[in-house]
């Protein structure tokens, strides 16, 4: 059974293009968490998706970033016209249907760097 | 108050110490709890759920105090591959989303 995984791994942006991660959450799982995190700090949530619905976004910056968890495929975390300061390792994880557990397991990360 | 705090260390500790570390939580509601353990450049790996009063595996344990509303990892004969930087989480107020602390980082020395 697969882990979570994430794609690409590594990503180099120059500023003002788009990067875009992606995730896949582990078999069985329905519910998507993104998290950011910056060398030496915590993990900050950022957006948490069910298939088709963004169900809290509160930690999501207003401009510039966005999310998605479509039907089919992959989820998406969406940063347009990067700056410098959305470099950091970009996590995502994954959890059973709701009212089962609350454990989350993460994805390896993209390490998102812009120059 | 941040819903969920941790010391952030760094505990250095030798090899085959015990310690333990605390996590305080303000969502009194809250029914489980998690310890992950990361290490540097990589994910948060999930290494206790507690349910309960508290788990145990090998020299791993952790207990919830909810008068006190927190919770504590303690590792017993500590080696040197403990060392990591341990994230505590709780779920928040109203979502189904966790919260971390900022995390405790461990150093076992020879």
């Amino acid at each position: 059974n697969a882990g979570v995984m994430q794609n690409p791994r590594h990503l180099v942006r120059r500023r003002g293009q788009e990067a875009r991660l992606r995730c896949s959450p582990m078999k069985g799982h329905s519910h998507v968490y993104w998290y950011r995190q910056l060398p030496e700090e915590g993990l900050k949530f950022m957006v948490y998706l069910q298939k088709e619905n963004i169900i809290d976004e509160s930690g999501m910056p207003k401009e510039r970033f966005s999310a998605e968890f479509p039907k089919e495929g992959p989820s998406i975390l969406r940063i347009q016209q990067v700056v410098r300061g959305d470099s950091a390792a970009y996590f995502c994880a994954s959890s059973p249907p709701q009212g089962s557990t609350y454990e989350q397991y993460f994805g390896p990360g993209t390490r998102l760097t812009v120059t | 108050r941040k819903e969920v705090e941790q010391d952030p260390g760094p505990f250095n500790v030798p090899e085959g110490a015990t310690v333990a570390f605390n996590c305080t939580y303000s969502n009194s509601a809250s029914q489980s709890f998690f310890w992950y353990r990361q290490d540097c450049r990589k994910e948060p790996k999930l290494l206790m759920s507690v349910y309960s009063s508290g788990n145990e595996d090998g020299r791993f344990t952790a207990q919830l105090n909810r008068a006190s509303q927190y919770i504590s990892l303690l590792i017993r004969d500590s080696k040197l591959s403990d060392s990591a930087t341990y994230l505590c989480a709780a779920p928040s107020y109203n979502t189904d989303k966790l919260i971390f602390g900022t995390g405790t980082r461990l150093q076992v020395f020879p």
